[in-house]
């Protein structure tokens, strides 16, 4: 089944800075790649998404990019403030298959602190 | 719309009790989960359902069930609570396999 592995756990940044938070998935197969955003104490939000017919996807601050070849996709923030802090997941699947080959498999986080 | 609902937000069992969480959605979504986050780690898939009728495990489903009677209401079950259950519970759900995931917020639970 697909695994996901995600980069660093932990990252530190200056405010204005940029942030890049990286992950690698097994199944060559899966094809949806969402980032979701979680504040401590609240419940995970969708921030950004990417399918495999695209390398890359923006808004605004936000920008995620996918090596397909490579197995591996990244969450670039750029002029992060210190809102940005939170726990943010990447997950991984099959967007086409129905049954467990579609469910969503989770990284294991990374914490991202802004200081001002 | 409410979104997804879950209650309760915390709870506190004794080792052996036994508990319902549930977990109502409003947006006609098919596609309903149970997640079970750790600590410092990730998401991680316990039961799922496709539709009405149809639940089907996860990654870790030992010592919890599930049903599916309705569209909207998908609640878990724990039999017997242990320690190792101790955790935070979210339920979600989405449209489709290309959908978002549209998560609830929540249930806080402690097993002592």
């Amino acid at each position: 089944g697909e695994n996901v592995e995600q980069h660093p756990s932990t990252l530190s940044v200056q405010e204005g800075d940029s942030a890049v938070i990286k992950c690698t998935y097994s199944d060559s197969a899966s094809n949806y790649f969402p980032w979701y955003k979680q504040e401590l104490g609240k419940r995970p939000q969708l921030i950004i998404d990417i399918r495999s017919n695209v390398g890359e996807k923006k808004d605004q601050r936000i920008a995620v990019t996918l090596n397909k070849t490579a197995k591996h996709f990244s969450l670039h923030i750029t002029e992060t403030q210190p809102e940005d802090s939170a726990v943010y997941f990447c997950a991984a699947s099959r967007m086409n298959y129905g049954g467990s080959q579609g469910n969503l498999i989770f990284g294991k986080g990374t914490k991202l602190s802004v200081k001002p | 719309n409410a979104g997804v609902t879950q209650t309760p937000k915390f709870r506190i069992l004794k080792i052996g009790q036994s508990m319902t969480l549930q977990c109502a959605q409003d947006m006609n979504h098919n596609y309903m989960y149970w997640y079970r986050q750790d600590p410092g780690m990730g998401l991680k898939l316990i039961y799922y359902s496709v539709g009405a009728g149809i639940t089907d495990k996860g990654e870790v489903p030992n010592g919890y069930n599930v049903s599916r009677s309705t569209t909207e209401d998908f609640p878990l079950r724990l039999e017997l609570a242990a320690p190792s259950q101790t955790s935070v519970y979210f339920c979600a759900s989405r449209a489709g396999v290309d959908s978002p995931l549209h998560f609830g917020n929540g249930t806080r639970l402690t097993v002592t």
